[in-house]
């Protein structure tokens, strides 16, 4: 079964200084990986997605990841935090075995602290 | 505008009543979804629809009703209300299979 963890509920880091939210998942041979960022109010915005072309994703606002097939994990970086960048984020997992379903990380909280 | 739009944005509403959460996308995409967000929960999927007539039930699909009798529009209906349907609703869509959901701002629905 897929299945997506979120390895911290919430994360404070200074303005200015790196980003780690970390993802494992749970899928069958050829997963696609996302990462959505939520802020307050708002819908989900794609930050960026790995579909089996190269494991280092870049996506936008700065923000990369590396699916690391080994390690089941597609952690989310950044090297230098901004005050913009307080939000909710999502990883997602879908994967060809389960038709178009998408599966979502229960969420990690960043805050970022001037 | 061009986009994924849901309505009502709010609304509060007794037990028992009938409610119908509204989504209308501009970009002919065949895929649509319904997510409710819950605290500690994530998103979770309660219907989805591959075209226009073919909907299928998700994670959590008691309670609620779909239909899809046009590309563009994928209405939510709660038959009859319940306290633990309060939530917020996204409506997203997405053009390919397996590619980008494109999230509508979503439906806060409170149950008395």
């Amino acid at each position: 079964a897929q299945s997506v963890t979120q390895l911290d509920s919430h994360v404070s880091v200074s303005e200015g200084t790196p980003v780690l939210l970390r993802c494992n998942y749970s899928s069958s041979y050829s997963p696609s990986l996302f990462w959505y960022v939520q802020h307050p109010n708002k819908g989900l915005q794609l930050l960026l997605k790995y579909t089996s072309a190269a494991t280092l994703v870049k996506g936008i606002n700065g923000f990369e990841a590396e699916f690391k097939k080994s390690e089941t994990s597609f952690h989310l970086t950044k090297p230098s935090a901004h005050m913009s960048d307080a939000a909710e984020y999502f990883c997602v997992v879908s994967d060809r075995d389960t038709g178009n379903q998408f599966y979502f990380g229960t969420g990690t909280s960043l805050t970022v602290i001037p | 505008d061009a986009g994924i739009t849901q309505s009502p944005r709010y609304k509060i509403t007794e037990t028992g009543r009938q409610v119908t959460l509204m989504c209308h996308q501009t970009w002919s995409h065949s895929y649509m979804f319904w997510y409710r967000q819950d605290l500690g929960h994530g998103l979770r999927l309660i219907y989805y629809s591959a075209a226009a007539d073919i909907t299928d039930k998700g994670e959590v699909p008691d309670g609620y009703v779909v239909s899809r009798s046009k590309t563009e529009n994928f209405p939510l209906t709660l038959e009859s209300a319940t306290r633990s349907q309060t939530s917020v609703y996204f409506c997203a869509s997405s053009g390919t299979t397996y590619g980008e959901l494109f999230f509508g701002e979503g439906s806060r629905l409170t149950v008395l």
